[in-house]
């Protein structure tokens, strides 16, 4: 167990529709990445929080926003949703910017119908 | 770009025997990591094995070591004593230190270990 959660386990969403996912943080871990895993695919890097500010961002477009509290605990926000935001979402915490070993939560799955 | 490449999208071993997974990388990169992550039907991911390019010296962990060449830019994974728990899907990945502290992962492979 690496310690990291993150709530919800899955949920349904219609086209259209706004997501939130959490994601807590291991104490003195002060950066958290967002990753989308499609399904059959590895992930893909969404953007990385450290100190509260966005540190890093992947080619994703900017309905997909995040939020890290000063607690070093993490949103994902998800606007508009589409069909192909369909996926597993992943968090990972990691000191520094996250260059060293990032941990894994065990991921909410989306389902945009 | 950094991109990260695994050429064996399946893979299955008899139980107590050993397999190994393949892992290709491009970078000019000279400061990174490289790790091994595993991740079964439950779809935590989880850390099997990390590997400095500056050390020259294999990572090892138990079962698992790495053959890591980094002339050829290769990161193999060797399991040893294959486990039944073994099977998931297995992901090689790059952190790159000057490019923004992003995993880049490669597409995985599935590894089956049979009774």
């Amino acid at each position: 167990e690496t310690g990291v959660t993150q709530s919800p386990t899955h949920l349904i969403k219609t086209r259209g529709q706004q997501v939130t996912l959490r994601c807590s943080s291991q104490s003195g871990h002060n950066t958290v990445s967002w990753y989308q895993q499609a399904l059959g695919q590895g992930p893909q890097f969404i953007f990385q929080y450290y100190r509260e500010e966005e540190n890093g961002r992947g080619n994703f477009p900017p309905r997909f926003s995040g939020l890290q509290f000063p607690n070093y605990s993490s949103e994902l926000n998800v606007n508009a949703l589409e069909l192909d935001d369909s996926a597993l979402y992943l968090c990972a915490n990691s000191f520094n910017r996250g260059a060293d070993t990032q941990y894994f939560g065990p991921g909410t799955r989306l389902t945009v119908l | 770009a950094q991109t990260v490449t695994q050429s064996q999208p399946e893979m299955s071993v008899q139980e107590a025997e050993t397999v190994t997974l393949s892992c290709t990388y491009d970078t000019s990169e000279s400061n990174y990591y490289l790790f091994w992550y595993k991740q079964p039907p439950s779809r935590q991911m989880i850390l099997v094995i990390r590997q400095e390019a500056y050390k020259q010296q294999n990572a090892t962990e138990n079962r698992f070591s790495v053959n890591f060449q980094k002339a050829a830019k290769s990161f193999s994974l060797k399991i040893s004593d294959s486990q039944l728990g073994d099977t998931a899907m297995y992901f090689c990945a790059s952190l790159f230190k000057n490019a923004g502290n992003m995993l880049t992962f490669g597409g995985g492979t599935r590894l089956m270990v049979k009774p």
